[in-house]
Formats: structure tokens, C-alpha cells, sequence
């Protein structure tokens, strides 16, 4: 199945550093999300980007939807251990009779050393 | 309120059994979507219900994988003669609507042995 290109596929930090990682695809979404999932539990959603070139916050966490509407990019500030986590990017068509499906990415897994 | 529930969290079967995974999405919420994680990757769309109806079934991997929603409320996705690569997580998300947030389950943890 499809599957977005998510970099990078895992990270090692200090408590603290701040991370970025990215999501690209080889086609054109007009909603990307980013969820967190923690082990044994299913995603749960950090932040929606609805159009292309928007910039949103939540807290530590900012993300950017592409202007090619084909990537975005998650940045964290000041990680904490609570941080730890797989995060995934997702690409969604919504309206016109989309399905609506998300098209995840590979993942990032990350990792915070007090 | 309760969130997105699925049962059981973990099945092991063996080779050739047939298995049945049930979804209770949150109370009112029109879509479910069915999602399948393998391991280290990221959840990949099987199917998806409007109320009753299943309106996108593209992404079930074989005839052996079938998907129903008979009242509209809780849904079950029944893999027949399971095979050791039906091995995964199975995630279940509801939303208000079609275009509205997915919200996921915990997800059925799946070993065929």
C-alpha cells in the first residue's frame, strides 16, 4: 500500500533539544495531519494543517503544510521525556467524494534522554 | 466521554483459523475506518463505512477480509483462514463525518501463529 516518506526514521536527543522531521509525497494532499503514537495504543492527533503554506502551534509542537501541497514538517521545542513516542505524518484528500482515508508516512521514532 | 473501544486488544490464532474484531466507535459518529499497522510501519487504509453502508473497500488485501457495519454503531472485521502475514495491528477510527477528525482506537494486536 501507499505509504508517505517520512525523515527521519528515528531520532536520539537530549532533554531539552529541540527536533524537526519531515514528511514528503509524490502527490498532492490538501490536508496533512500529525499524530503521535505511544506503544500499545492507537494515534492521536497533534495538529491539522488545512491549506497549503499555513503554519500552526500547539504548544511546543509547529507544523507547516507545504505550499507544493506535497510535504510538511513537525518541529518540536524544548523536548521533554514525555515526548518519546512514534510520530506520524498523514496526507488526506478531503471533499469532492474522497473517501477521506488517511495515507500515513513511515514514521519517526523518537527517543529523549533525560 | 468514551472514546473509540475495540475487542479484544490481543488475539493469537493459529494458521487457517478465522478471526472476528469488533469495533465501538464514539457514540454518534457517522464514518469508521478500518486501518492495518504492520510492524515498524505506519497504519494503512482497508475500509471504510457511512452509517451502514461500506462505501470504500479498497484497500482490504484479499477476499479472505471482510468488513461489516449492520446497525450503523459497531462494526466487525472478520479475517477468514488467517495467514501468517494477517499478522498486525488492527486500528479502528471514527469521526463525526466524513470530513471531520478520525479518532483511533487502541487497536487489535493480531499473531497467527
Amino acid at each position: 500500500g501507499q505509504q508517505l516518506n517520512q525523515s527521519p526514521q528515528s531520532m536520539f536527543i537530549q532533554e531539552g533539544e529541540d527536533v524537526s522531521m519531515n514528511c514528503t509525497s509524490s502527490s498532492i494532499f490538501n490536508t496533512w495531519l500529525w499524530y503521535k503514537q505511544d506503544p500499545g495504543e492507537g494515534p492521536v492527533l497533534l495538529i491539522a494543517l488545512y491549506k497549503a503554506g499555513e503554519l500552526t502551534s500547539n504548544g511546543r509542537l509547529t507544523a507547516q503544510f507545504g505550499i507544493t501541497r506535497k510535504d510538511s514538517f513537525l518541529n518540536i521545542s524544548a523536548s521533554i521525556p514525555s515526548d518519546v513516542g512514534i510520530y506520524f505524518c498523514a496526507g488526506q484528500l478531503r471533499y469532492g467524494g474522497a473517501t477521506n482515508k488517511l495515507i500515513f508516512g513511515t514514521g519517526t521514532l523518537l527517543a529523549v534522554q533525560p | 466521554g468514551a472514546g473509540v473501544s475495540q475487542s479484544p486488544r490481543y488475539k493469537v490464532a493459529k494458521r487457517g483459523q478465522d478471526v472476528a474484531l469488533r469495533c465501538d466507535p464514539i457514540s454518534g459518529h457517522v464514518s469508521l475506518f478500518w486501518y492495518q499497522q504492520a510492524l515498524g510501519q505506519g497504519p494503512e487504509f482497508l475500509t471504510y463505512f457511512q452509517n451502514e453502508a461500506q462505501l470504500d473497500k479498497s484497500g482490504l488485501p484479499s477476499d479472505r477480509f471482510f468488513a461489516e457495519r449492520p446497525e450503523g454503531s459497531v462494526s466487525t472485521l472478520k479475517i477468514q483462514r488467517t495467514q501468517q502475514e494477517d499478522s498486525a495491528v488492527y486500528l479502528c477510527a471514527s469521526s463525526e463525518d466524513r470530513e471531520e477528525t478520525q479518532y483511533f482506537g487502541p487497536g487489535t494486536r493480531l499473531l497467527v501463529l
